[in-house]
């Protein structure tokens, strides 16, 4: 069936460096993805999202990319911070006007 | 303002009772979605709420499980006969309404069936 998925289940950066996050989706009725950010013991936070009639969309030191070429999703973050860390998730809309289907995750460690 | 609450934070049952997880929207949404999240895993869409429209149950595993929404605005999850593996986290959004996708988090339900 159609799925979100990630490339990396885990990522690890010194605090500073750049951050990429990815994700692969699958169906291509998706028109808007969304990026979530979940630290320990907290429910996911919106970071940015997307829509699929934009390539590229920024944010305060985040920036989305967007490949409809070949389904791919990244989230760049400038200069890691240790309050970076956390649980990434992209969603994808697939096609309903309402419901988000999520990725598994990617956990972001940041080193000091 | 006022985010998404839910209560409690954390449950512990065991196998076989049943369980009311709480959901207060942030004020003026219309829109409400349960989620169940496993260790390490992603998001698991459980059931939407829109205004005073039939729910879309889509997402419930079993007959076990059922929620309401009372008054466009609180929301409650019911487990029926629990068992080990509906042990999770329970985690509740809402929206503005149907269409605008940004889904606001509460904190989540950490449900432990023993």
């Amino acid at each position: 069936g159609e799925s979100v998925g990630l490339h990396l289940p885990t990522l690890s950066v010194q605090e500073g460096d750049n951050s990429i996050i990815n994700c692969a989706y699958s169906n291509s009725a998706s028109d808007y993805f969304i990026w979530y950010k979940q630290e320990s013991g907290k429910g996911p936070q919106f970071i940015i999202d997307i829509r699929s009639n934009m390539d590229k969309r920024q944010g305060q030191r985040v920036t989305v990319l967007l490949n409809k070429t070949v389904k791919h999703l990244s989230l760049q973050i400038a200069a890691t911070q240790p309050g970076d860390s956390a649980v990434y998730f992209c969603a994808e809309s697939g096609g309903s006007n309402y419901k988000l289907t999520f990725g598994k995750g990617t956990l972001l460690t940041v080193n000091p | 303002g006022a985010g998404v609450s839910q209560s409690p934070s954390n449950k512990v049952t065991e196998k076989g009772k049943d369980v009311e997880l709480r959901c207060d929207p942030i004020s003026g949404h219309t829109a409400l979605y349960w989620y169940r999240q496993s260790l390490g895993q992603g998001l698991e869409f459980l059931i939407y709420f829109q205004g005073n429209s039939a729910p879309d149950k889509s997402g419930l595993p079993s007959d076990r499980f059922s929620a309401e929404r009372t008054g466009g605005s609180v929301s409650t999850l019911t487990i029926q006969r629990t068992q080990q593996e509906d042990s999770a986290v329970y985690l509740c959004a809402s929206s503005l309404y149907r269409g605008r996708y940004e889904q606001y988090f509460g904190p989540g339900t950490r449900l432990t069936v023993t």
